[in-house]
């Protein structure tokens, strides 16, 4: 069974740019969600979709949005890029929604903001 | 989600057990205690869950404290691949619950010598 799959792997980007990541959760899972790494702050949660709905959302700025898609594919886009976007961005996908489900994490797509 | 405390780092030997400590004082009585280990250039992997019993699996054990304030991550024979940080992290089990996400802390360092 194919795990998440997550392109690019790398992506350079200026200030201002925008940028749409692309996510594909394994097989069957229909709950998406998304985090950004950063030395400085660590792992933090962006926004969770199931079933094509936003059920959950951190603590970001508007520019940071995302969607999903009927076949629980899910694309996140950053808009008016700031070199503090440079981070890892990671998906983690899950059976169902909700707190107790296990999530299994891609590998990630590293953004850099020149 | 509560929060949890963990040591920043800790190091052991190869093919000697390690024991990953992990405070939680504040967990509630339906909070599951989950385990997650990053190792270098990947995302987050799901290491184990429990509840309120011991627990074991392929990767590791779980040993909870009797009143569930505290609880150890052991891996019974370290390897070099082991080599990762390990987060600790409650979550909630209701389903359908707002609380889909992780909450990460700064987790535990592990490094492995040779």
């Amino acid at each position: 069974k194919a795990g998440v799959t997550q392109t690019p792997r790398y992506l350079i980007k200026t200030r201002g740019q925008q940028v749409t990541l692309s996510c594909s959760p394994i097989s069957g899972h229909r709950s998406v969600s998304w985090y950004q790494q950063t030395p400085g702050q660590g792992l933090q949660f962006l926004f969770e979709y199931f079933s094509e709905t936003q059920r959950n959302k951190g603590n970001f700025p508007g520019r940071f949005s995302g969607r999903q898609f009927s076949n629980s594919r899910s694309e996140m886009n950053v808009s008016t890029l700031e070199l503090g976007d440079s981070a890892l961005y990671l998906c983690a996908s899950s059976l169902v929604w909700g707190g107790g489900n296990i999530q299994y994490f891609g590998a990630g797509t590293r953004l850099s903001v020149l | 989600d509560a929060k949890t405390t963990q040591p920043n780092s800790m190091e052991s030997n190869e093919e000697e057990p390690v024991h990953l400590p992990c405070n939680h004082s504040t967990i509630s009585g339906t909070d599951y205690i989950h385990w997650y280990r990053q190792l270098p250039s990947q995302g987050p992997e799901y290491v184990i869950h429990g509840l309120t019993s011991n627990v074991n699996n392929r990767m590791a054990s779980l040993a909870i404290a009797e009143d569930r304030k505290s609880s150890t991550l052991i891996l019974h024979r370290a390897t070099l691949r082991d080599a990762a940080v390990y987060y600790c992290i409650l979550r909630a089990t209701i389903y359908g619950g707002s609380q889909g996400n992780l909450i990460f802390g700064k987790g535990t360092k592990l490094s492995v010598k040779p």
